[in-house]
């Protein structure tokens, strides 16, 4: 079974402060995929992110930077200089064998001016 | 480019009705899925269609029925909707090969009362 765990529920910061969210998973595969979707307050899910399980580069586009760890099974994201349009929250996901997601239960970021 | 059409997006029901969520999608993807989401729980999967003629269950399949119509069209059917089944549905499709993200309607708000 796969198992994605996000275990920070909410988190506030302050506008232009760097935030880091968790995400640990579990998995028996050996190649698998990992995803971050943002969800806004508009409610629509907005992909940002897949990395695979062989690719352990960090990758960083404009303030967003993701950490993979294969040793750790953690794919966390950093959000840098963080601004009020970063409020929304955020799933990691993590790909099954059947190519289906397991989503985690979301951060829920709330950036304030 | 409308992508992942749901409609409709608001529903109340009440106990014991029946009701089907339409979703099209205009990419040509193989894969379509339904998830639900639910407050502190993320999405989970409903029932996945990995190509046209094929569904198959996922997480939380029960008291949910699907049919794939054609390559564009995935369909969920509450037979007798229950108050358990108040949540937002969320429609999904995906290209075939490596796993490419989902791509997702903007949901469907159903309430049963």
């Amino acid at each position: 079974a796969q198992k994605v765990t996000q275990a920070q529920t909410e988190i506030s910061v302050v506008e232009k402060e760097d935030v880091t969210l968790d995400c640990v998973y579990e998995t028996r595969d050996t190649t698998y995929y990992l995803f971050w979707y943002k969800q806004p307050p508009s409610g629509e899910l907005v992909f940002l992110i897949r990395r695979n399980s062989f690719d352990e580069q960090n990758e960083i586009s404009g303030r967003y930077s993701w950490n993979f760890q294969k040793s750790t099974s953690s794919f966390n994201f950093t959000i840098t200089a963080s601004q009020v349009v970063d409020s929304a929250v955020y799933f990691c996901a993590l790909s099954g064998p059947a190519r289906q997601l397991t989503f985690g239960s979301g951060t829920q970021l709330t950036v304030l001016p | 480019n409308a992508g992942v059409t749901q409609t409709p997006k608001f529903q109340v029901l009440k106990t014991g009705q029946s009701m089907t969520l339409q979703c099209a999608q205009d990419m040509n993807h193989n894969s379509m899925y339904w998830y639900r989401q639910d407050p502190g729980m993320g999405l989970r999967l409903i029932y996945y269609s990995a190509s046209e003629g094929t569904t198959d269950k996922g997480e939380v399949p029960n008291g949910y029925n699907v049919s794939r119509l054609n390559k564009r069209e995935f369909s969920l059917r509450l037979e007798s909707a229950a108050p358990s089944q108040t949540s937002v549905y969320f429609c999904a499709s995906r290209d075939q090969g490596v796993p490419q993200p989902q791509h997702f309607g903007d949901g469907t708000r159903l309430s049963i009362l």
